[in-house]
């Protein structure tokens, strides 16, 4: 993907497999967590969100994970297939705005 | 499919001109931002506006100027930029401004010449 930084951490599945990228984030005060999905040549898109309420919330083929106490946000993509090669992005809400980690390449291989 | 809308996709331009990038929802949203995406970085917020009042400046150099006329409407005027300006910038809005997701238009691939 040409919009996002050269030096990405880059996560190899095979399709099929289970996918999980992980997020350290900063705030301990942060209420509000969000993962986007980013392929190339477009803009981030929603897959999913929690909030500092729950440490689970699952989608279609998705599942967000919150760790309050070490500060750790996951995002488990299950049966991955080729689509789902994007780069993903977690953030969290900073008051009145979203903060963005750096992302995470993930590579699927037939 | 996306419920915002970038133009122009593409942009090259001199550092000397003056050009004018524009975004367009339909989501009936209240909050608009602008985000520049470059490499070897993640994504910063420029503006926020909220009900057309813009509410967040980011220490963005003044040849950056944005617009919002109406809550549909976010336009980023660019003036005299310089080559590390050359970036992805991204318009999006939310419902509100604060713990909600935000949604993305497809950004305007601006290159400075």
């Amino acid at each position: 993907g040409e919009s996002v930084g050269l030096h990405l951490p880059t996560l190899s599945v095979q399709e099929g497999d289970n996918s999980i990228i992980n997020c350290a984030y900063s705030n301990s005060a942060s209420d509000y967590f969000i993962w986007y999905k980013q392929e190339s040549g477009k803009g981030p898109q929603f897959i999913i969100d929690i909030r500092s309420n729950m440490d689970k919330r699952q989608g279609q083929r998705v599942t967000v994970l919150l760790n309050k106490t070490v500060k750790h946000l996951s995002l488990q993509i299950a049966a991955t297939q080729p689509g789902d090669s994007a780069v993903y992005f977690c953030a969290e809400d900073g008051y009145n705005k979203l903060i963005f980690g750096a992302g995470t390449r993930l590579a699927v291989h037939p | 499919e996306t419920g915002v809308t970038q133009t122009p996709r593409h942009l090259v331009m001199g550092m000397t001109n003056k050009k004018s990038l524009k975004c367009e929802q339909h989501l009936g949203h209240n909050a608009m931002y602008w985000y520049k995406q470059s490499a070897k970085k993640p994504l910063e917020l420029m503006f926020v506006y909220s009900l057309e009042e813009r509410v967040e400046n980011n220490s963005v150099p003044s040849r950056f100027s944005p617009e919002c006329p109406n809550s549909s409407h976010l336009f980023l005027h660019l003036h005299t930029l310089q080559p590390e300006d050359s970036a992805l910038y991204l318009c999006a809005s939310s419902q509100d401004i604060g713990n909600q997701p935000q949604h993305f238009g497809d950004g305007t691939r601006l290159s400075i010449l």
